[in-house]
């Protein structure tokens, strides 16, 4: 069982707007930064979020992240298809000195 | 660009050793805490553990305290992971990361780790 706690899928339309949730507690996400990860299987993890809402170079701005208390949340808006993969979050947790993952959300584009 | 490159995975018996390496080119190594993270086959990520830039400081998830050992030679941009005592729930894919804190910036492909008698 994960620190993290992410929906096992989700999915919606081309077009559509989905959104991901990461419930965690107040020694991970409610100190610390969320994070947030796109796997297609069969290759490496890609970031897409860092330190809750930052895109590195490269990510559209359709992949946006965000923060209410002990919670995080991944937005993809103008679902494309090529958006179909796994998706993880992450953040340090204090009181385990470590980085903890979500157990991770298979998007299906329908 | 950002280059990370693991090897050292493989076939091993339980109780068994092995040592992984990651060679790094592209970016300025001994600035960066550097990470391990795996993926055991049709499972999630799970962070194995962190160095600092120095080697000064190290972090490890429970599973693999006193079992697993990171380290890092700065010269020739390298990170290492000896894995001893091996079991069959470490059978997992190996990623080299830059990063430490969760925000994970750059990606090797990945070693594979089997453990299985």
């Amino acid at each position: 069982q994960s620190v993290l706690t992410q929906p096992p899928s989700a999915s919606g339309t081309p077009g559509q707007r989905v959104t991901i949730s990461c419930s965690g507690g107040s020694s991970n996400i409610g100190k610390n930064t969320g994070n947030w990860y796109q796997q297609v299987p069969g290759t490496a993890p890609k970031l897409l979020i860092y330190s809750t809402n930052q895109r590195p170079s490269g990510v559209p701005d359709r992949f946006s992240g965000s923060k209410s208390g002990t919670s995080a949340s991944l937005a993809i808006s103008g679902l494309q298809s090529e958006d179909e993969a796994d998706y993880y979050c992450a953040a340090w947790d204090d009181s385990l000195n470590g980085v903890v993952f979500g157990g991770g959300t298979k998007l299906t584009v329908l | 660009e950002v280059q990370l490159v693991e090897s050292g995975g493989g076939l091993v018996q339980p109780g068994g050793s092995l040592r992984l390496s990651c060679a790094a080119s592209g970016l300025s190594f001994s600035s960066n805490w550097m990470s391990w993270v795996r993926q055991a086959p049709g499972k999630g990520l799970e962070w194995v553990a962190n160095i600092k830039q120095d080697g000064s400081e190290k972090y490890y998830v429970d599973s693999v305290k006193g079992r697993f050992s990171i380290s890092r030679d700065n010269v020739k941009n390298s990170l290492f992971l000896q894995m001893n005592s091996l079991r069959a729930e470490d059978t997992a894919m190996y990623y080299c990361v830059r990063g430490a804190w969760g925000a994970f910036h750059y990606w090797g492909q990945g070693t594979l780790v089997t453990v299985s008698s």
